[in-house]
């Protein structure tokens, strides 16, 4: 299995600009999570969607971010506009939700974003 | 949510040495789990404990819990250079994800 993957896995970009990270879970997990990392906040959850559907957006920081999650398969997380203080690591993490599940995420190498 | 809270912030070891990393969270729990991040790196899953267990081992990790203080420790016996990395744990409660602790940057030196 690859694993989650996430692309860009680093950007640079201008204040004012639009930016769009991608994710694609393991195949089969139902459980998508956004995480945004930073040394001043650590290690902060953003939002998760379970069966493609958000469950829980109270981390989005702002109506600037937007979330989504158009399959099983893919999801989207988009900052527009962009601003200096979004710069940080966002991970993707995945899993499997269903009885008996052990609730491991697992977490993709993360997009290392820079907002100048 | 909150964030669980870990001690040390910071360790450098001796190769050969043991670590010991400790979290505390404020809230009920159903399982506690450890994840180490490599500089550079995604979260890996180490172990999880559930609130049942007091105890649980895998290779030279052992994980303790404790809810009656909500603390959790993770011992790393005999370590290895390689063992150097960040250290997280992360609590689930009712709402079924993850809440992270700050972290423990572990240095093992050679």
């Amino acid at each position: 299995d690859a694993g989650v993957i996430q692309s860009p896995r680093h950007e640079v970009t201008e204040m004012g600009q639009e930016v769009t990270l991608r994710c694609k879970p393991i195949s089969g997990h139902n459980s998508l999570f956004w995480y945004r990392q930073t040394m001043m906040r650590g290690l902060e959850l953003l939002i998760y969607f379970n069966n493609n559907v958000p469950i829980d957006d109270s981390g989005m920081p702002e109506d600037r971010f937007s979330a989504k999650m158009p399959n099983a398969s893919f999801s989207t997380l988009k900052i527009q506009p962009s601003e200096p203080r979004d710069s940080a690591v966002y991970f993707c993490a995945s899993r499997w939700s269903g009885t008996g599940a052990r609730e491991t995420q697992y977490f993709g190498p993360g997009t290392r974003l820079l907002v100048l | 949510s909150q964030q669980g809270e870990e001690d040390p912030q910071a360790l450098s070891i001796q190769e050969g040495e043991n670590a010991t990393m400790n979290c505390s969270y404020k809230t009920s729990i159903n399982n506690l789990q450890w994840y180490r991040q490599n500089s550079g790196r995604g979260l890996v899953h180490l172990i999880l404990i559930r609130s049942n267990e007091r105890e649980k081992h895998s290779g030279r990790l052992r994980v303790t819990l404790d809810t009656s203080k909500k603390s959790s420790s993770l011992l790393i016996t005999a370590s290895r250079a390689a063992d150097t990395a960040s250290y997280f744990c992360a609590f689930s409660g009712s709402a079924r994800q993850l809440t992270f602790g700050s972290g423990t940057q572990l240095t093992v030196l050679p």
